[in-house]
């Protein structure tokens, strides 16, 4: 059974700071590596994507991505209080019967920024 | 382009009734997926379709749901009959069936009482 685990949180960071999320996996047959942000009440959205281990920047936001190690993370610098919602951590992997694509979330890490 | 949509949005009901979801994928998108999101956990796979086969539903409480994807477009998720565990939001998302992003639709709020 392929597990992906984060810290449930909250994850408490002062305005301006940087967050860090992080995320382990359990196996190496995984693939692709997502960061999705979800506000209360509404459905995921996609802020990053790694595909290859290293660094990954876009605007604020930089994923990590060490397969060695099975580990993935998020860093989120100069946090704004409307960075506080819950980050899901998401794999993806190649199915081995039917050659499509499957996405295994994390339980998420609960992020508040506080003004 | 239209997003994941998704109905109804939010539905209550009894135990032991039952309820169905409804869900239209991006336009071309083959992969379409239904998740279960219960409050505080991620969300978990309830059933996978490529155009209209089913690709797994290993997860999926078959004495109870059930889902279809006729014509390898809309998708309906059945729940009968519900009980008070089934309580959660039922997510659709699509993909285009190469390694990227899944989009999803905002999702249908369903309250077992």
């Amino acid at each position: 059974q392929k597990e992906v685990e984060q810290n449930s949180g909250p994850l408490s960071v002062p305005e301006g700071a940087i967050a860090s999320l992080n995320c382990t996996y359990s196996d190496r047959v995984s693939q692709s590596f997502f960061w999705y942000r979800q506000y209360s009440g509404k459905s995921p959205e996609l802020i990053m994507s790694i595909y290859s281990n290293g660094d990954k920047e876009d605007g604020r936001f930089t994923a990590q991505l060490n397969k060695a190690s099975q580990y993935v993370s998020l860093l989120i610098r100069d946090s704004q209080p409307s960075d506080s919602a819950t980050y899901l951590c998401a794999v993806s992997f190649r199915g081995a019967f039917d050659g499509t694509y499957k996405y295994i979330f994390g339980t998420g890490t609960r992020l508040k920024v506080l003004a | 382009e239209a997003g994941v949509a998704q109905s109804p949005r939010y539905k209550i009901i009894e135990k032991r009734q039952s309820v169905a979801f409804w869900c239209n994928p991006i336009s071309g998108h083959a992969t379409l997926y239904w998740y279960q999101q219960i409050l505080g956990q991620g969300p978990k796979l309830l059933i996978q379709f490529q155009n209209n086969g089913v690709v797994d539903d290993s997860q999926l409480p078959k004495d109870r749901f059930s889902a279809e994807r006729l014509k390898g477009v809309d998708s309906t998720l059945k729940i009968q009959p519900a009980k008070l565990e089934d309580s959660a939001v039922y997510l659709c998302a699509s993909s285009i069936g190469a390694p990227g992003e899944l989009f999803f639709g905002e999702g249908s709020r369903l309250t077992v009482l």
